[in-house]
């Protein structure tokens, strides 16, 4: 399968617990998106990389939020001491450079869902 | 800041009739406008894209519109299958690549 990979796909956690989640693009992909989407919402900008460098960071991320793309393929998103607010569905999608896509499409997975007790 | 307005949040169409879904957007800037369809427990998936330059780009029983001057866009699906009872939603892309996403229509395709 050479889509983007999430995992975990499910996760239950207490409040107060810090947890992460780990992407693989596309492997050509140079561009990384973080998404948050809620119940009866759109996917919410999180943050994105360029390769390793990570250029965009939505308010939305708290200082609570971290992520990382350390080689520029892979990338972790870690949320501490976690609040009930903090119950998503976290998407990750992968493109190439804007200037390469004459679409402008992301490719997405098929997400991380959080629950925080 | 909503820049890509759905404001139907659900459709409901007999199979084989046409479906219209529609979006506004308030960017002048944005230079692509994308459609992807998103099922239960799963990622959105691509279906069909438009630019900023076009006014209409066709693939398969799919149509997106674009009316710039109205800052609209919609789209066709043409005939309607219950296959494609599931969430859309709109997109807009800016020139670094970045996504803003309406809020969805919940797309009811009934035989």
């Amino acid at each position: 399968d050479t889509g983007v990979s999430q995992n975990p796909r499910h996760k239950i956690t207490k409040r107060g617990q810090n947890v992460t989640f780990r992407c693989d693009p596309i492997s050509e992909h140079n561009r990384l998106y973080w998404y948050r989407q809620t119940l009866g919402q759109g996917p919410e900008f999180l943050t994105y990389f360029q390769n390793e460098a990570q250029l965009e960071k939505s308010r939305l991320l708290s200082d609570r939020f971290s992520a990382e793309r350390p080689k520029g393929s892979f990338s972790t998103l870690e949320i501490q001491r976690t609040e009930q607010g903090d119950s998503a569905m976290y998407l990750c999608a992968s493109s190439l450079d804007p200037g390469r896509s004459n679409t402008g499409e992301l490719f997405f997975g098929e997400g991380s869902r959080l629950t925080v007790l | 800041d909503q820049q890509v307005k759905q404001n139907s949040p659900s459709l409901s169409v007999q199979e084989g009739r046409i479906s219209i879904l529609n979006c506004d957007y308030t960017n002048s800037m944005f230079d692509y406008f994308l459609w992807y369809k998103k099922y239960p427990a799963e990622g959105p998936t691509f279906l069909i894209s438009i630019s900023s330059i076009k006014d209409k780009n066709e693939d398969g029983r799919f149509t997106v519109f674009l009316n710039k001057s109205a800052k609209h866009l919609s789209l066709h699906i043409v005939p309607s299958q219950p296959g494609d009872s599931a969430v859309y939603f709109c997109a807009a892309c800016s020139t670094l690549g970045r996504l803003y996403f309406g809020r969805g229509t919940q797309l009811t395709v009934w035989p």
